[in-house]
């Protein structure tokens, strides 16, 4: 299967600092990828989706100025968590979509942020 | 009603079982089915991937779908400790987004 890259597996932040975290697809070009959190034993939670070339699309109640979506290029995808609070700690996993006639999408090993 | 449900378990076997996970949905849009494996701290993994009605195998994997019945199952045959993960099902259409079921754990004891 295609190979999804997420960066770093994880991150530790002191209270009111931002984090960056990307999304890479190696081996394929990815118009769309997808942002989940996800609390322990709980199922994914789509937070949005971003589009190379536009703005992100942000699932409801998920702060945009918080989780701020960058898709400037088909192979990359960022998730900037600006002005942490311990709240933000999660567990993040990004996807992308593998387009073609039958479209799949291929996942990120997660991001762990633990905010003091 | 939740587009796709999923028996969230967890789901306890010993090894050597079979294990039977099953989802069903609402949206008979839905033609593409997917089953994720997910470990623990780790994005998922696809596992099996399938086109509307039928039975696809792949190793000690089945994946069925009924799309009459609007019903798909993941049967894993003689069932290691290595399975015990968490199996997501989702679904995908022309025109539709990829949607998740919530997930069953399952723990295989050895």
């Amino acid at each position: 299967g295609a190979v999804v890259s997420q960066h770093p597996s994880w991150v530790i932040c002191k209270s009111g600092t931002s984090v960056k975290i990307e999304c890479r697809s190696l081996d394929f070009q990815a118009t769309t990828m997808f942002w989940y959190r996800q609390f322990p034993k709980q199922s994914l939670m789509l937070m949005a989706t971003s589009n190379e070339g536009s703005k992100a699309t942000y699932e409801q109640g998920v702060e945009k100025d918080k989780f701020l979506i960058n898709h400037a290029s088909l192979t990359l995808s960022t998730l900037t968590v600006t002005s942490a609070h311990p709240e933000d700690s999660s567990f993040y996993i990004c996807s992308a979509r593998w387009g073609g006639l039958e479209e799949k999408l291929f996942f990120g090993s997660g991001t762990q942020l633990s905010v003091l | 009603q939740k587009e796709v449900e999923q028996d969230p378990g967890p789901l306890s076997v010993p090894e050597g079982a079979i294990v039977s996970l099953n989802c069903t949905y609402s949206n008979s849009a839905f033609q593409y089915f997917m089953w994720y494996r997910q470990y623990s701290r780790k994005g998922p993994e696809l596992l099996m991937y399938t086109y509307s009605s039928g039975n696809k195998e792949d190793g000690r994997f089945t994946a069925q779908v009924d799309k009459s019945s609007k019903y798909i199952s993941l049967f894993i045959r003689d069932s290691q400790p290595s399975d015990s993960a968490t199996y997501l099902c989702a679904m995908w259409g022309y025109g539709q987004n990829f949607v998740f079921g919530p997930g069953t754990r399952l723990s295989v004891l050895p």
